[in-house]
């Protein structure tokens, strides 16, 4: 059964801060990874997706990397804002015909001013 | 439409009626997933479907929960008998692809209170 790990739960970072995200997965038997932004109340917003194949995905100030045989991956935010203060969540889709996405318990970031 | 479309954004229901829960997937993406999210909770699977196959209800926590999805297309969830522990925000996605492969889009939740 696979399992999604982040840690820690919650990160207090000061405004302009390069900061890291981790998640990790117990079964690299997948077909993407996919990092996900919620803020309170709202629904999800898809920020980067990653297939097995690749190893890492840029969009602006925020980078992926992926590891599959390690079952690690990295969200990497640059100089960071406190429009950036959410939670993070990462997910990952099996290979099984059907394997669930399956979810980490996410990261609460908050940026401080 | 554009996005993964969800009705109603709030419920509030009182213990013991059944309530429904709609999502309008984007055009033509053939896998749906309903997911639940408890206060402070992680994302909790509910139940998928892939195009025509026989969804996956492994994750529904009881028999008051059912789900059905029309045509491949729009999908209601349907909670009977509600408790107030069936208060979430229930959150529907769809892909294109029966892998994944592009990705999945959310729609914002419909936000559940059982009074």
């Amino acid at each position: 059964k696979q399992e999604v790990t982040q840690i820690p739960a919650a990160l207090s970072v000061p405004e302009g801060e390069n900061l890291v995200l981790n998640c990790s997965f117990t079964d690299s038997a997948i077909y993407n990874l996919q990092w996900f932004r919620q803020d309170p109340g709202k629904g999800l917003t898809s920020l980067l997706l990653i297939q097995s194949s690749q190893r890492e995905q840029t969009s602006g100030r925020l980078n992926a990397s992926l590891d599959k045989s390690s079952g690690r991956s990295t969200l990497y935010i640059a100089a960071s804002q406190p429009g950036d203060s959410a939670t993070y969540l990462c997910a990952v889709r099996g290979t099984g015909a059907n394997s669930k996405l399956t979810f980490g318990k996410g990261i609460t970031l908050s940026v401080r001013p | 439409g554009a996005g993964v479309s969800q009705s109603p954004s709030n419920k509030v229901t009182e213990k013991g009626k059944d309530v429904e829960l709609r999502c309008d997937p984007i055009s033509g993406h053939t896998a749906l997933y309903w997911y639940r999210q408890s206060l402070g909770q992680g994302l909790e699977f509910l139940i998928y479907f892939q195009g025509n196959s026989a969804p996956d209800k492994s994750g529904l926590p009881s028999d008051r929960f059912s789900a059905e999805r029309t045509g491949g297309s729009v999908s209601t969830l349907t909670i009977q008998r509600t408790q107030q522990e069936d208060s979430a925000v229930y959150l529907c996605a769809s892909s294109s692809h029966k892998t994944g492969l592009g990705g999945y889009t959310f729609g914002s939740g419909t936000r559940l209170t059982v009074v």
